[in-house]
Order: C-alpha cells, then sequence, then structure tokens
C-alpha cells in the first residue's frame, strides 16, 4: 500500500495542547482518518476528514489537512491522562485504508 | 446498534491447526475487510471483500483465505496457521469501498505457538 508516516512517540504535559502529525504519498486519498486505540482496546474512530476540506473541529480535537504538502495534523486540546493512547493516522487508497504505525501518546501530569 | 463482531476475541493455538475467524456486521454493508495490526507496523490489509462472492488479496493475503457466502459474514481462514500469524486481527465494514464510515471490531488476538 501506499506510505502513511507518522512519528512513533510523543510526550506532553497535562493540559497543555497535543499535536500529532501524519504524512502520506496517495494523493488521490478522499478520507482521510484519527483512530485512538487505548491498551488492550480496539480501534476507536476520533474522527476524519474530507480531502476537499482544510480544516475540522470537534470539541477538543482539531484537525488540519495540507492536500498540497499531503500532510495531516491532529491536535487535541488541554490533553488529559486519559488521552494517552495510540494514535493512527489513515487515508483511503483504493479498496483499502492505509494506516500509519502510530504515535504513542504519553500524557504527564 | 451498529455493529462488527469478531470471535473468537482471543485464541492460543498451536502450529498447523486449522482456525477460522468469524466476522459478521449488521448493518448491511457491501465492503468488508480484514487486517491484522503488528507492534511498529500499523495495520496492514489482508483480504477485502466488494460484495457477496467477490473478494480479492489485500497487502498481505499469504497463508490466509476468506470466503463471503453471505452480506453479512466474512470469515478468515487459517489453514495451517504459523507463529508468524500471531497478530491482533481487525474486521472492517463499510456500506462501500470510499472509505466513508467504517466500521471496526473490537480485535481477536491470536497466538499460534
Amino acid at each position: 500500500g501506499e506510505d502513511v508516516e507518522q512519528s512513533l512517540f510523543l510526550s506532553v504535559r497535562e493540559g497543555d495542547s497535543s499535536v500529532i502529525n501524519c504524512t502520506y504519498t496517495d494523493s488521490s486519498s478522499t478520507y482521510l482518518y484519527w483512530y485512538k486505540q487505548e491498551p488492550g482496546a480496539g480501534l476507536q474512530l476520533l474522527t476524519y476528514i474530507f480531502s476537499n476540506m482544510d480544516m475540522k473541529q470537534d470539541q477538543r480535537l482539531t484537525v488540519l489537512l495540507n492536500k498540497k504538502d499531503k500532510h495531516l495534523s491532529l491536535r487535541i486540546a488541554d490533553t488529559q491522562t486519559g488521552d494517552s493512547a495510540i494514535y493512527f493516522c489513515a487515508v483511503t487508497s483504493g479498496y483499502a485504508l492505509n494506516f500509519g504505525k502510530g504515535t504513542s501518546l504519553l500524557v504527564t501530569p | 446498534e451498529a455493529q462488527v463482531t469478531q470471535n473468537p476475541r482471543y485464541l492460543i493455538t498451536v502450529t498447523g491447526k486449522k482456525l477460522t475467524v468469524t466476522c459478521s456486521q449488521n448493518m448491511n454493508h457491501e465492503y468488508m475487510s480484514w487486517y491484522r495490526q503488528d507492534p511498529g507496523l500499523g495495520l496492514r490489509q489482508i483480504y477485502y471483500s466488494m460484495n457477496v462472492e467477490v473478494t480479492d488479496k489485500g497487502d498481505v493475503p499469504e497463508g490466509y483465505k476468506v470466503s463471503r457466502k453471505e452480506k453479512r459474514n466474512f470469515p478468515l481462514i487459517l489453514e495451517s496457521p504459523s507463529p508468524n500469524q500471531t497478530s491482533l486481527y481487525f474486521c472492517a465494514s463499510s456500506m462501500d469501498s470510499s472509505g466513508n464510515t467504517i466500521y471496526f471490531g473490537e480485535g481477536s488476538w491470536l497466538t499460534v505457538v
């Protein structure tokens, strides 16, 4: 599949903002997703953005899409310890959903 | 409630013993797929199905089979499991292949010893 790249780790203090970045190679991707996975659990869809949008906000979550640079980011405002998890970026590519390797977010008190 | 249900959720099995992981969705979705998740590799697609009796290989199909005899079910078959198939498996379904509103099952932890 096409490449989806994410940084592997991010550590933030409780109350700060977290920004998780993702780059992808398939310019035809129509839907771009962010999933959250807590330890031992399945995938939880956090939010998604359609490729003709630049930004989407949903409560504490803001997704920014730079289609020219093929760059997607997820900003979590006022990060809480409960936000500690692995976050996956995923983009549609043909009949598949291509995932990044996941960013482990650690929120420290 | 919209659901994708996988079974078993946890399984330890031995090399070579055939097993099937079932997947069922209650949303009348046409498109279903299987992924495996491995540490440091993210999720990779194994097989997908666009409709009944229509299946095709994803990125990592070796060692797996699937079938789609009914719209709601998409079982994953490991004819002769090997230790490198130890993984976390996810089934997913959606109305079509565009990627809109994909639903994932809760995952099946499979260990092959």
